[in-house]
């Protein structure tokens, strides 16, 4: 139980068009998802946490109208990088939250989408 | 605020010795804590976790660790090392908010 699944798990994209992904929660309700990004190397930056059904929240520093997350279902949330450049390639992770368990209780984490942009 | 402090970026340990990967926390609030693994291009697996209760922790794959307030550590441990544990491993917090804070990673070598 508990599956996370991200698609594409790798895409490559020109320099300037934009790029969606997708996370879905396969066996469970999630209300809450986040968006993290994984420089080589690195720990995982939380970029957006996204409720079903109202606006994502934005860590600082993060623009929203670049990285924009939709999550329009509780099994679906989505992240589309607009305009993406270079310097947007990373490793993105997706994580869910069951439905109904409150604060610190563990996320389920998708495998992860590797953008390259060219 | 919670943070989250991983000391040694790097362990190498022979297959079959103990592993001890470090792990000191900070919060204002009681803290929830994991332990997450990842391989190379995948995401995260949830090794264990400590919410309440009892504060030795079994977890996935022969893997443990113990909450100790007084310390505000969470080291994660097994004794007996294998080729396999070979990855990149995570310490998280979360105290009474919705996200969690990630250590910077520790990853595990391990040699034949």
């Amino acid at each position: 139980g508990a599956v996370v699944s991200q698609h594409p798990s790798r895409v490559i994209c020109k320099s300037g068009t934009s790029v969606k992904i997708e996370c879905r929660s396969l066996d469970f309700q999630a209300t809450t998802m986040f968006w993290y990004r994984q420089f080589p190397k690195k720990s995982l930056m939380l970029m957006a946490t996204s409720n079903e059904g109202s606006k994502a929240t934005y860590e600082q520093g993060v623009e929203k109208d670049k990285f924009l997350i939709n999550h329009a279902s509780l099994t679906l949330s989505t992240l589309t990088v607009t305009s993406a450049h270079p310097e947007d390639s990373s490793f993105y992770i997706c994580s869910a939250r069951p439905f109904r368990q409150g604060f610190g209780h563990e996320q389920y984490f998708g495998p992860g989408t590797r953008l390259t942009v060219t | 605020a919670q943070s989250v402090t991983q000391l040694g970026s790097h362990v190498s340990v022979s297959e079959g010795a103990l592993v001890l990967l470090r792990c000191n926390y900070s919060s204002s609030v009681p803290p929830y804590l994991f332990w997450y693994v990842q391989y190379p291009n995948q995401g995260l697996q949830l090794l264990l976790k400590y919410t309440t209760g009892a504060t030795l922790v079994k977890g996935i794959n022969g893997f443990e660790a113990e909450f100790k307030k007084s310390e505000t550590s969470f080291h994660l441990t097994k004794p007996s090392a294998h080729m396999s544990d070979a990855a990149e491993y995570f310490c998280a917090v979360s105290s009474g908010y919705s996200t969690l804070t990630f250590g910077k990673g520790t990853m595990l070598l391990v040699s034949p």
